[in-house]
């Protein structure tokens, strides 16, 4: 079945640091992939998403690849803020025939630090 | 907009109780989901709708039930609370041709 993998964590870093958290997906079909933040205490909220191979999602200094030869998207920022600490999840959206369903990686804490 | 919301926020339980978790959204939005998150395990579908009176079943659907009665609301019920069933949970709505799910705050649920 269709999963996701994504690096374990947590990352803790200096602020204006460079931060990849590398993702790795099995999926049957041709899926989207997302990238969610996770705020403490509060609900994932969408931070980017590619639709199809080579597409690149962007967001607040963020972005990702929709790599299909290596299976993989990636996230990246340049330079890292304090306001950057949450949890991030890397996800796929997969159309079945029941209509479309989601799966989520395991989250990568990233902590940075003044 | 109230976007998506989920009552209660903190509950619970003790084994064998029975409860109802309610999810709404004021988007007008097809899709609805429910999901556990766990520490290490991440995010994973109990169960969804794609509209009003229909359901199905996730990759974690044992020990819950669902209902989409109304557009708006999706409930997440448990018959019989199990220690298992301790988790965070979280509802999320999507547009029918959109990609984008917007989740609620999320319950907090502990079966002792």
């Amino acid at each position: 079945g269709d999963s996701v993998t994504q690096m374990e964590g947590p990352v803790t870093l200096s602020e204006e640091a460079f931060l990849t958290i590398n993702c790795t997906y099995t999926a049957t079909g041709y899926p989207s992939l997302f990238w969610y933040v996770q705020y403490p205490g509060e609900g994932l909220q969408l931070l980017l998403k590619a639709t199809k191979a080579d597409d690149k999602g962007s967001n607040k200094g963020f972005e990702a690849t929709y790599r299909k030869e290596t299976t993989s998207f990636h996230l990246e920022k340049g330079s890292v803020q304090v306001s950057d600490s949450a949890v991030y999840f890397c996800a796929l959206r997969e159309t079945t025939n029941t209509g479309n369903q989601f799966y989520f990686g395991t989250g990568t804490s990233l902590t940075v630090i003044p | 907009n109230a976007g998506v919301t989920q009552t209660p926020k903190f509950r619970v339980l003790k084994t064998g109780q029975s409860m109802t978790l309610l999810c709404a959204q004021d988007m007008n939005h097809e899709y609805m989901y429910w999901y556990r998150q766990d520490p290490g395990m991440g995010l994973r579908l109990i169960h969804y709708s794609v509209g009003e009176g229909t359901t199905a079943k996730g990759e974690v659907p044992d020990g819950y039930n669902v209902s989409r009665l109304k557009k708006q609301n999706f409930l997440l019920g448990l018959e019989s609370a199990a220690p298992s069933q301790t988790s965070v949970y979280f509802c999320a709505s999507k547009p029918g041709q959109g990609y984008e799910q917007y989740f609620g705050p999320g319950t907090r649920l502990t079966v002792t």
